[in-house]
């Protein structure tokens, strides 16, 4: 069963942020939130993950509801580089910290 | 972060046959993961593959299908076993980096005619 959900696709205009949701309602306390993204079915890449607090890092923000319940993904200037498919991912921390993905949103920065 | 080499990058197949991926990563790791892109869709995890011991399979992988090796702590084979239309995917190997990051090969874009 999937552990998240996520708009299939979302447009952004270049040089504004782009804000990503993603509901996981499910979320057990020891499973951690990831988002990836790929790009033309390239290996998947790392963006952030977290557990309860809001993370920041060069990439993104990650903001992860009180509840855990949902979170979203902030990309601060989207560029057209950004353009990718963006990933969801709850990790089962006490499963071998197997990620296990969502559908994914297709995001599209236009200019 | 782990850099991984997986091989080969894409190969076309006549059904019935077997293709083995392999996946060799430049540091050692504890867990590997496989997992299947199918076209257009997300990934799902195959298996779980930890040295020492047989991989975990996911609901709806099996291990005659899906045979995985894992000899050493830097390397691993998926195989993929007699194979239809329907196994047309792109396999990807993934590690657990020390830093909780997650490094994924490039990927096996596979064909089966």
């Amino acid at each position: 069963d999937a552990k998240t959900t996520q708009p299939p696709s979302m447009d952004c205009a270049e040089g504004r942020a782009a804000n990503l949701p993603c509901n996981h309602s499910t979320i057990s306390g020891n499973e951690y939130v990831y988002w990836y993204r790929q790009i033309h079915s390239q290996g998947p890449q790392y963006i952030i993950h977290g557990l309860k607090n809001n993370e920041t890092n060069e990439m993104a923000s990650l903001i992860i509801t009180e509840d855990r319940k949902s979170s979203t993904l902030i990309l601060p200037h989207a560029t057209l580089r950004d353009t990718a498919v963006y990933y969801c991912i709850v990790m089962i921390y006490n499963q071998g910290g197997k990620l296990i993905f969502g559908q994914g949103t297709e995001l599209s920065v236009k200019p | 972060s782990a850099v991984i080499s997986q091989k080969p990058s894409r190969d076309i197949c006549q059904r019935g046959t077997s293709l083995t991926i392999q996946c060799q990563v430049d540091s050692q790791v504890t867990m590997m993961f496989w997992y299947r892109q199918q076209p257009g869709q997300s990934l799902t995890l195959i298996a779980t593959a930890n040295q020492g011991s047989e991989a975990t399979y996911e609901s709806g992988f099996v291990i005659d299908k899906f045979p995985i090796s894992r000899p050493n702590l830097t390397f691993s084979t998926l195989t993929v076993s007699n194979m239809s239309p329907e196994d047309s995917s792109i396999y990807l190997c993934s590690v657990r980096d020390r830093g909780d990051g997650y490094t994924f090969g490039s990927g096996t874009r596979l064909t089966v005619v």
